[in-house]
């Protein structure tokens, strides 16, 4: 099974702040991850999709990029609606997994 | 617009079995290429994915929990249901179902059901 490794697992950010997360696979999955976005007592969002597609509807100010086993995500502003977990999932094959979480705190 | 939503009880005793089911609408588990599958999050940890059905009734478990675990669908009433056996209190957690596309990003959610495990 693939494993799935986020850092940090906490960041303490500000408004306005470009914020990078970074995910590492235990094995190539080429192109094959994603990133949600997840507040407390909601469903995850889908933010990006095959590594660095953005889901319709979601800011531009989120970009993802990597292949093989390292990817980030970036918040290029970070905004107050931002503040929230995020995780990233494969799905290269089943069993997909999910990183243990990065969750964006205020500073 | 795509919806889904679980449904099922809020408490389960030890032992017994789990049985949710996802309701959704706005698309077909007929159509080619259209998978649902159920993850599930314990208080405060990370999310864990259980299992997926494919629109051609292709079945896919977490290997750890793949003896507990049955995953259904009635394309007539557009639901997927999960079966989980032999509940554990560690098995408490929020349940969700969520649409699968192909690449296998998940892009709507149900708002999740929170099952407790206790007697």
């Amino acid at each position: 099974d693939i494993q799935m490794t986020q850092s940090p697992s906490s960041l303490s950010t500000s408004v306005g702040d470009r914020v990078t997360i970074t995910c590492r696979a235990s094995q190539s999955i080429s192109t094959f991850l994603n990133w949600y976005q997840q507040k407390p007592g909601k469903a995850p969002k889908l933010l990006i999709y095959a590594a660095s597609s953005l889901q319709s509807g979601v800011p531009s100010r989120f970009s993802g990029s990597g292949s093989g086993t390292d990817f980030t995500l970036t918040i290029s502003s970070l905004q107050p609606e931002d503040f929230a977990t995020y995780y990233c999932q494969h799905s290269y094959n089943t069993p997909y997994s999910f990183g243990q979480g990065t969750r964006l705190e205020i500073k | 617009q795509v919806t889904l939503k679980e449904s099922g009880p809020a408490l389960v005793k030890p032992t017994q079995t789990l049985t949710l089911t996802c309701t959704f609408s706005g698309f077909s588990l007929n159509t080619n290429g259209m998978r649902v599958n159920w993850i599930r999050q314990a208080p405060g940890k990370a999310l864990e994915w259980l299992a997926r059905i494919d629109w051609d009734d292709d079945k896919f478990y977490s290997p750890s929990l793949q003896t507990r675990l049955t995953i259904s669908k009635d394309t007539s009433k557009n639901q997927v249901v999960l079966t989980m056996t032999y509940m554990d209190p560690v098995d408490t957690a929020t349940y969700f179902c969520a649409r699968l596309r192909n690449g296998g990003h998940m892009d709507f959610w149900g708002q999740g059901i929170l099952v407790t495990i206790s007697s």
